[in-house]
């Protein structure tokens, strides 16, 4: 089945501490987005990539970096820059073509807890 | 800029009630629009979608027409389920160029509980 994973479920955070969240898609989409989700405020883009070896900052993209060296991965990293980590973080891919490219498919999501 | 405003929650309905969550938007260009659900503990699933002026998107029994005349995206569904209970999210996608895949800009997101 093809589908978009992200792993942990669950991840814990110490001060000062780099952490990565994993995001892996068998979709064969060319883009992928991460999003923060915190209550009451829908979802926030942070960062985006339209092609392997290529991504750009959304609108939230302070504290955080992305690596985008393989088409099916899109890993975040949530720096010691970060001062409010906590927050439910979700992945989501689209396609290129004029149709898929309308829709995102997102993960099942990564909440991340400050210690 | 592009912005989505959807109505305040929380929602509950008793089983088997009319439900309508509102959505009003404001973009550049010619929006494409989406309603997604989130279920406890899960990410975004798309509901139903309408790429232009006057679509009707439609699944699952709910329903959303694109009124361009008051840049609104409505969902409503005629009788509501405890299934139905989730976190409902408007969102747009301004086409940029072909072949781009521009960004969502998501609402704020309505949580409906319905009680048996």
């Amino acid at each position: 089945d093809g589908g978009i994973t992200q792993s942990p479920k669950y991840l814990f955070r110490k001060e000062g501490q780099n952490v990565t969240l994993s995001c892996e898609q068998n979709l064969n989409h060319d883009a992928m987005y991460w999003y923060r989700q915190d209550p009451g405020q829908g979802l926030r883009l942070i960062y985006y990539s339209q092609i392997v070896n290529d991504f750009q900052k959304g609108d939230i993209a302070e504290g955080y970096s992305v690596s985008r060296e393989k088409k099916e991965s899109f890993p975040l990293t949530v720096t010691s820059a970060q001062k409010n980590p906590t927050a439910f973080y979700l992945c989501a891919s689209a396609g290129t073509s004029f149709s898929s490219r309308e829709t995102q498919y997102f993960g099942p999501g990564t909440r991340l807890l400050v210690l | 800029g592009n912005s989505v405003t959807q109505m305040e929650g929380p929602v509950t309905l008793s089983e088997e009630a009319f439900l309508t969550i509102n959505c009003t938007y404001t973009a550049t260009g010619y929006p494409s629009l989406f309603w997604y659900v989130q279920y406890p503990g899960e990410g975004l699933q798309l509901l139903l979608k309408a790429t232009k002026a006057d679509d009707k998107g439609s699944n699952k029994g709910f329903e959303a027409t694109y009124r361009k005349e008051t840049t609104s995206f409505h969902l409503e569904k005629g009788s509501v389920q405890v299934s139905d209970s989730a976190v409902y999210f408007c969102a747009l996608r301004v086409k940029v160029y072909a072949g781009a895949n521009s960004k969502l800009t998501f609402g704020k997101g309505i949580t409906l509980s319905v009680r048996p």
